[in-house]
This record gives C-alpha cells, structure tokens and sequence, in this order.
C-alpha cells in the first residue's frame, strides 16, 4: 500500500551539531512533502515543504532534499538548539482531485538533543 | 490572529457514548481536515471539510462523522465510542482548497474508559 514511513525512531545529536531526518515514501503521485515538528502536548507545526518538481529548498536553519529516484525526503537542522527537540513527521500530499487531499503522515522521528 | 483552536482540550467518556469535538479555523482558512493521532504514531487523516461539505474521507467508519459551519468552524462528531477510539484529534486549517500549509490546532485528548 501507500505509505510514508521514516527510517529511524530516535535521533540522537550534540547541541550545535548539524541534524538530518531521513524519510522514505512510495506513493509516486505525492506532488507536495511537508515536515512537521511537533512539540510534547502540542499540535504539528509547520516547518517546510517541497514540490515533487524541486530537489532542494531552504528555510532558516533548515533544508529539505528530495530525491525522487529513490523516493527519499530528508530534513536538515543546521547548528541544532534545546528547542529543536520534537517529535519530526514527513507528511506526502497529492492533488488527485483537484484540491489538496488529505495528508498522509509518517510515523515519527523524535530528536533529543544532548547539551 | 488567533490560530486553529479546538474544544475541549481534554475529554473523557464512556464507551458506548457519543462525543463532538468543535474547532474554529485560522482566520481567513475556510478548508477544514481532522486527524486523529493515537500515542505514539503519526496523525490519521479523517476528512476533510469545504464549502461545508465532506470532500474526502479517509480509512474511518460511518461512526466518525462531521459538519462545518457557514463561518468555516467545524464539529468532528463520534458515535458509539470504543476504547480504541482514545487518542488526540487534531484539527488543521489551510486557506483555501488546494493549498498544502496546514495550520494544526493543539488537539484535543480524548479518553475512552
């Protein structure tokens, strides 16, 4: 079936050190992939997105890459800090109908960050 | 500008009961999506809600149900609650039908006993 799944359940780094959250999807019609952060008690927030005809696209302090061949999404968190700790999600949306359908989202990656 | 804001925050029932969960979209936002997130996963898409119509529905039973209003807010309703029915459920706005940035409210903590 369809389905967006991340490689790994924890994710460990140093403050200041660089984090990257790698997610794999098989749905090859997604045209939009999302990452969220959500926070303990909180909703997801959103953090980026990226169009399926683009491999990279920057924010402030984070990066996402795209590679469509092997169907891979990853977030970068440049110089990590106490507040990044969060539970990430990648989340694939697709236009079928027309509009933007419901998301699909991943499981989660929960980055802890050491001091 | 207040964000996306549900009701209740927490909520406990019992099995067998029925329960509506509201949520006021983002102001402007006038598309409506409910999630639910059991602990420990991901978020579980519902439906969604344009124009105060269902336009898409996930993988859930005829026993989750919803409605939006003329000012976009929006009821997600459940019947005949089960245990395994617990579990947060998200609200998320997005300006118009189309769009992919959804603002997410902070959810609301249903508890089944």
């Amino acid at each position: 079936g369809e389905s967006v799944g991340l490689h790994l359940p924890t994710l460990s780094v140093q403050e200041g050190d660089n984090s990257i959250i790698n997610c794999a999807y098989s749905n090859s019609a997604s045209d939009y992939f999302i990452w969220y952060k959500q926070e303990s008690g909180k909703g997801p927030q959103f953090i980026i997105d990226i169009r399926s005809n683009m491999d990279k696209r920057q924010g402030q302090r984070v990066t996402v890459l795209l590679n469509k061949t092997v169907k891979h999404l990853s977030l970068q968190i440049a110089a990590t800090q106490p507040g990044d700790s969060a539970v990430y999600f990648c989340a694939e949306n697709s236009h079928s109908g027309g509009g933007a359908d419901g998301l699909t989202f991943g499981k989660g990656t929960h980055l802890i960050i050491q001091p | 500008d207040a964000g996306v804001t549900q009701s209740p925050t927490h909520l406990i029932k019992t099995r067998g009961q029925q329960v509506t969960l509201r949520c006021s979209p983002k102001s402007g936002h006038d598309t409506v999506s409910w999630y639910q997130q059991a602990l420990g996963q991901g978020p579980q898409f519902i439906f969604q809600y344009y124009e105060e119509e269902e336009r898409q529905r996930g993988n859930f039973p005829d026993r989750f149900s919803g409605h939006q209003f003329p000012n976009y807010s929006s009821e997600l309703n459940v019947n005949a609650l089960l245990l395994g029915d617990s579990a947060l459920y998200l609200c998320a706005s997005s300006l118009e039908w189309g769009t992919t940035e959804a603002f997410f409210g902070q959810g609301t903590r249903l508890t089944v006993v």
